[in-house]
């Protein structure tokens, strides 16, 4: 059975920071990984998928790695802003059709 | 493109009530989601529909819970009778193809979601 683990759970950095949230699952027989933002009484905003085939995948400042020998993926934000305070999930898609999500990462940007 | 939208957006309702959600995925979607999530966790699956089949309901309570997805677009999701530990947000999701079916390119669209609080 897949889990997925993300930490921390929570992180609170000055605006303009680098950080990174990361993310590890045990079953490495995945078919993608994928990050998402839950911003609060909202749905998931999807925001990077990294196919198995893939190392990497960038959007912006967002940055999604995935090492499926290691069973990790990291997700880098860039110059963080007080709009990117939010919850941060990430899913791994494996084998029974089912993504499984991590509980999430809920940053606070502080201005 | 117009997202997922999903109705309620509350309900509160006491134990044993029965409750509907209903689901209007992106138009052209083939793949339809619920998930349940609980305050403080990551969304679990319940029931996956390619078109109006489903492909997955492992983990759908089926004493209590019931979902139909008519003519492939819209869905419903009941739960006959509530429980108190039925309380949590449902969200419904949709994606252009089938996961599992050699695609795994398409992001999952989330709805806002039903927030339900049984009583």
């Amino acid at each position: 059975k897949q889990e997925v683990t993300q930490i921390p759970a929570a992180l609170s950095v000055p605006e303009g920071e680098n950080l990174v949230l990361n993310c590890s699952f045990t079953d490495s027989a995945i078919y993608n990984l994928q990050w998402f933002r839950q911003d609060p009484g909202k749905g998931l905003t999807s925001l990077l998928l990294i196919q198995s085939s893939q190392r990497e995948q960038t959007s912006g400042r967002l940055n999604a790695s995935l090492d499926k020998s290691s069973g990790r993926s990291t997700l880098y934000i860039a110059a963080s802003q007080p709009g990117d305070s939010a919850t941060y999930l990430c899913a791994a898609g494996a084998g029974s059709y089912q993504l499984t999500f991590g509980k999430g990462t809920k940053l606070s940007v502080i201005p | 493109e117009a997202g997922v939208a999903q109705s309620p957006r509350y309900k509160i309702i006491e134990k044993r009530q029965s409750v509907a959600f209903w689901c209007n995925p992106i138009s052209g979607h083939a793949t339809l989601y619920w998930y349940q999530q609980i305050l403080g966790q990551g969304p679990k699956l319940l029931i996956q529909f390619q078109n109006n089949g489903v492909v997955d309901d492992s983990q759908l309570p089926k004493d209590r819970f019931s979902a139909e997805r008519l003519k492939g677009v819209d869905s419903t999701l009941k739960i006959q009778p509530a429980k108190l530990e039925d309380s949590a947000v449902y969200l419904c999701a949709s994606s252009l193809d089938h996961h599992g079916r050699g695609r795994w390119d398409s992001p999952l669209h989330f709805g806002n979601g039903t927030r339900l609080t049984v009583t």
